[in-house]
């Protein structure tokens, strides 16, 4: 009965690739969001969505698009892989009325090749 | 100069010792505080969140935040092996609709027995 789950875990591949990651979320919450975290341990938001309806937009490339099939899932398409995205993606959700009580999902360790 | 700063560590105590960590902030608009743990290769897990200034308590563990000093502070009381991770502070971002959270770079604990 996981809260946040992301699937792949791990996700290895060479750059040029196209990937997705998946996220989905059993907690009935409302809003869900992708972060990016770096070798560094630099936790960034990257993008957000509230009942299907993209909210935020950080400064990220074109080649990461989002998509939101439904409130329960969050899905991150990654095109033309660079070296510089090889960093550990996290997907969170909240709850209506509490935007800052986000709860994370255990992380999708993406390394480019 | 970063909206968020958090010193990274490594701070490396002895078991039952009462631990003292802290974030400052540039942006006075921030009301929503939030103080998340990580352990090595999981997702950030929510600790506690504080609104506006004042004192907040929860077993351990005590969030206060200053607002004239734009100063945060987590403290770990009788702190355990167990509580040896990354612990980020995060600030709710009122532009963002409170949805989007600046994160610290997270302050890493060891606590030895």
């Amino acid at each position: 009965d996981t809260a946040v789950s992301q699937t792949p875990k791990y996700l290895v591949t060479q750059m040029g690739n196209d990937k997705s990651i998946k996220c989905e979320q059993n907690l009935g919450h409302d809003t869900m969001y992708w972060y990016k975290q770096d070798s560094k341990k630099f936790l960034k938001i990257m993008f957000s969505y509230n009942n299907k309806e993209l909210i935020i937009n950080e400064t990220v490339p074109n080649r990461f698009s989002p998509k939101s099939p439904d409130k329960a899932h969050l899905n991150l398409h990654i095109n033309s892989l660079e070296l510089g995205d090889s960093a550990v993606y996290f997907c969170a959700s909240s709850r209506p009325g509490v935007p800052y009580e986000q709860y994370f999902g255990p992380g999708t360790r993406l390394t480019v090749t | 100069q970063k909206e968020v700063e958090q010193d990274p560590g490594p701070l490396s105590v002895p078991e039952g010792a009462i631990v003292s960590l802290n974030c400052t902030y540039s942006n006075s608009a921030f009301q929503y505080f939030m103080w998340y743990r990580q352990y090595s290769r999981k997702g950030p897990e929510l600790l506690m969140y504080t609104y506006s200034s004042g004192n907040k308590e929860d077993g351990r563990f005590t969030a206060q935040v200053d607002k004239s000093s734009k100063y945060i502070s987590l403290f770990i009381r009788d702190s355990q092996p167990s509580d040896s991770a990354t612990y980020l502070c995060a600030m709710s971002d009122p532009s963002g609709g409170y949805n989007k959270l600046i994160f610290g770079a997270g302050t890493r604990l060891a606590v030895h027995p």
